[in-house]
């Protein structure tokens, strides 16, 4: 049962194109991730956000963009979509008040290909 | 910085059969630890958890204790079942810079 919500859920595109993926939580957390899943299945932590108005970068650096203007919703941006982009990208929520217990809830992901 | 280590796959066992899935951490401080389970096509799960040491985390048969001395958060399930065909994260959750780091993750296939 998924209260994270990822759309599209697949999305082929091709070069140059500006996408936005989409990611909506409705259990009110504070924190929100995005991480990019490589063919491998290695998870990379890209962006994260405690709160409305926070962002900062993750462990791997990434060309795209990210904004959380309102608590349930923090979506991605890429601005010119590349072959190299083409990955799952994984959005996940947790709450800041029991991080030490409340682990990280994901939505299904979105799988991206860029032609 | 944080690290965590996994058993590489992929793993390919009979049904019935008994499963390991090693995991070992290096973090600052007493992290809490956790195993996801990615089944094809969705997200990550929860499957479970241990805040301390010797805490035992359990959940659909699978099971994994918090080993402080060894830092250590092996994956277990005395017989898995086709079902249990997925790829499972080991994660460590850092109090101090507030981040899961996770393993490379472990493709598991049982065969009927």
């Amino acid at each position: 049962e998924a209260d994270i919500y990822q759309t599209p859920r697949y999305l082929v595109i091709g070069t140059g194109k500006k996408i936005t993926l989409e990611c909506s939580q409705t259990m009110g957390h504070d924190k929100m991730y995005w991480y990019q899943q490589d063919p491998g299945m290695e998870l990379h932590l890209i962006h994260y956000s405690y709160g409305v108005n926070s962002t900062e970068k993750g462990d791997l650096s990434s060309e795209s963009t990210v904004s959380r203007i309102r608590t349930e919703h923090f979506p991605l941006t890429l601005e010119s979509a590349r072959p190299s982009h083409t990955s799952q990208y994984l959005c996940a929520s947790s709450d800041a008040s029991h991080s030490y217990n409340s682990p990280l809830h994901f939505g299904n992901g979105t799988r991206l290909t860029v032609t | 910085g944080d690290s965590v280590t996994q058993m590489e796959g992929p793993v390919t066992l009979s049904e019935e059969a008994f499963l390991t899935i090693n995991c070992t951490y290096t973090a600052t401080g007493y992290p809490s630890l956790f195993w996801y389970v990615q089944y094809p096509g969705e997200g990550l799960q929860l499957l479970l958890k241990a805040t301390k040491a010797d805490d035992k985390g359990s959940n659909k048969g699978f099971e994994a204790t918090y080993r402080k001395e060894t830092t250590s958060f092996h994956l277990e399930k005395g017989s898995v079942q086709v079902s249990d065909s997925a790829v499972y994260f080991c994660g460590a959750y850092n109090f101090g810079n507030e981040k899961l780091t996770f393993g490379t993750g472990t493709r598991l296939t049982i065969i009927p």
